[in-house]
């Protein structure tokens, strides 16, 4: 089974601190992105990464930065968290979109169980 | 604009009811159409992934259907259970494989 882990199910910043949400993943898929989840509102898509070192904007990328070092890693950093940065945030990983698993062609994506952040 | 809307916002069922959820989208180009459910403060887990030519896909007690004459799909429930009680979004992966939420439906099955 794939499995996508966030180190934090909760967590609690004040304003301006520098906030890092941790996402791994160990199926060896290349795509990861990071989404979050409000209320009344899809998933919205913050930043996700093709490849290691690589990065694209998704949606809503204003306030926030990624970094992918490894591969099974994909990190959202908040530089300096806001009260309307207060969210659900869901980290997510798919296969490439021509890559297969076990000769099946896999569009799936899998989340991770989230991390509600709250900024006070 | 590029826009999935699912009908209803919430839904309130007794056990062992059958519901529909429906899901309307407005995405072009179209790759396929995804349902997910979401327990409360989990990710979102998938029922069913279907492509343009597939019309129908079932995973136990759910049913999908897609008409992409009308961009129209539907989630039926049979015989719900009380697991059942979550938010059901619908997906669609347009061009470039992005994806496109629903705001979900949040389900509410009472004993």
């Amino acid at each position: 089974d794939v499995k996508v882990t966030q180190s934090s199910r909760y967590l609690v910043k004040r304003t301006g601190e520098k906030v890092f949400l941790e996402c791994v993943q160990d199926m060896d898929h290349e795509n990861m992105f990071w989404y979050r989840q409000d209320p009344g509102l899809g998933l919205r898509l913050i930043y996700f990464s093709y490849d290691v070192k690589m990065k694209e904007k998704g949606d809503i990328p204003e306030g926030y930065s990624v970094s992918r070092e490894k591969k099974e890693r994909f990190s959202l950093i908040l530089e300096s968290a806001s009260t309307n940065q207060t969210s659900m945030y869901l980290c997510a990983s798919s296969l490439g979109r021509f890559q297969t698993s076990r000769g099946h062609r896999d569009y799936g994506y899998t989340f991770g169980s989230g991390t509600r952040l709250t900024v006070v | 604009k590029n826009q999935v809307e699912q009908s209803p916002q919430s839904l309130i069922i007794l056990e062992g009811k059958n519901c529909t959820l429906q899901c309307n989208y407005t995405v072009s180009p179209f790759s396929n159409l995804r349902w997910y459910k979401q327990d409360t403060g989990r990710g979102p887990v998938s029922l069913t992934i279907m492509t343009f030519s597939e019309n129908t896909k079932s995973n136990g007690r759910y049913t999908a259907t897609l008409d992409a004459d009308t961009k129209q799909s539907s989630l039926h429930i049979t015989a719900s259970q009380l697991s059942d009680s979550a938010s059901y979004i619908c997906v669609v992966e347009g061009g470039y494989n992005k994806l496109i939420f629903g705001a979900g439906t949040r389900l509410a099955v009472h004993p």
